[in-house]
């Protein structure tokens, strides 16, 4: 069945860079975009930006400058880098399959805190 | 980019109501627009796509109607494991999710 995890540090210091790994199966990473969607504490959802099948990617342009989401298909795990953090950073970062009609399935969530 | 408005922010229900949520986009969307649920400590689950279409295994008392920028989510018996965060979700243009409906029992 199709399922994903995320995974990454916790805990992060301000302008350190974050790096998570979200790894993937039951699809393939060739066929199917993945995206990643952060959520602060008690607040909404808020799309971060997507690795489609062919390896394009498209970012929200309030992150883009910050962001970079990469994918080694053979171990089926998607990356997300993101530099210069900031305590508004804070919050728990979900990759989900992504789809053309939207997010399908979700991974359980990391949370990541940034605090000095 | 495209903003998203859920009205109303809280809900409060008793089971067996029908409920309506609501979500207005600031420019037409079509019906490119999904509903997600999300329970406490949980990720979200896709519950409706492309406005009406029913994702599998979703329970058919969820439903959803509109085109262009007004959308409803509707729950025609309410149950207490609907009690959840609403958000809605568009995918016209960069995507965007709205501010969420929290649903809770009267």
């Amino acid at each position: 069945q199709v399922q994903l995890k995320e995974s990454g540090p916790g805990l992060m210091q301000p302008s350190e860079t974050l790096s998570l790994t979200c790894t993937v199966s039951g699809f393939s990473l060739t066929s199917n975009g993945v995206g990643w969607v952060r959520q602060p504490l008690g607040k909404g959802l808020v799309w971060m930006g997507t690795i489609w099948a062919g390896g394009s990617t498209n970012y929200n342009s309030a992150v883009q400058s910050r962001l970079s989401i990469s994918r080694d298909t053979s171990k089926s795990q998607v990356f997300l880098k993101m530099n210069s953090l900031q305590p508004e950073d804070t919050g728990t970062y979900y990759c989900a399959r992504h789809r053309v009609y939207g997010f399908d399935y979700w991974g359980q969530g990391v949370m990541v805190t940034v605090s000095s | 980019d495209i903003q998203m408005t859920q009205s109303p922010s809280l809900l409060s229900a008793s089971v067996g109501d029908r409920v309506t949520l609501s979500c207005k986009a600031s420019q037409n969307i079509y019906k490119y627009l999904n509903w997600y649920q999300q329970k406490l400590g949980e990720a979200p689950k896709l519950l409706i796509y492309y406005t009406n279409s029913l994702q599998t295994g979703i329970p058919s008392r969820f439903s959803g109607s509109g085109s262009g920028t007004d959308f409803t989510l509707t729950i025609s018996s309410l149950q207490p494991e609907d009690v959840a965060t609403y958000y809605c979700y568009q995918y016209n243009s960069g995507p965007t999710f709205g501010a969420g409906t929290k649903l809770e029992l009267k």
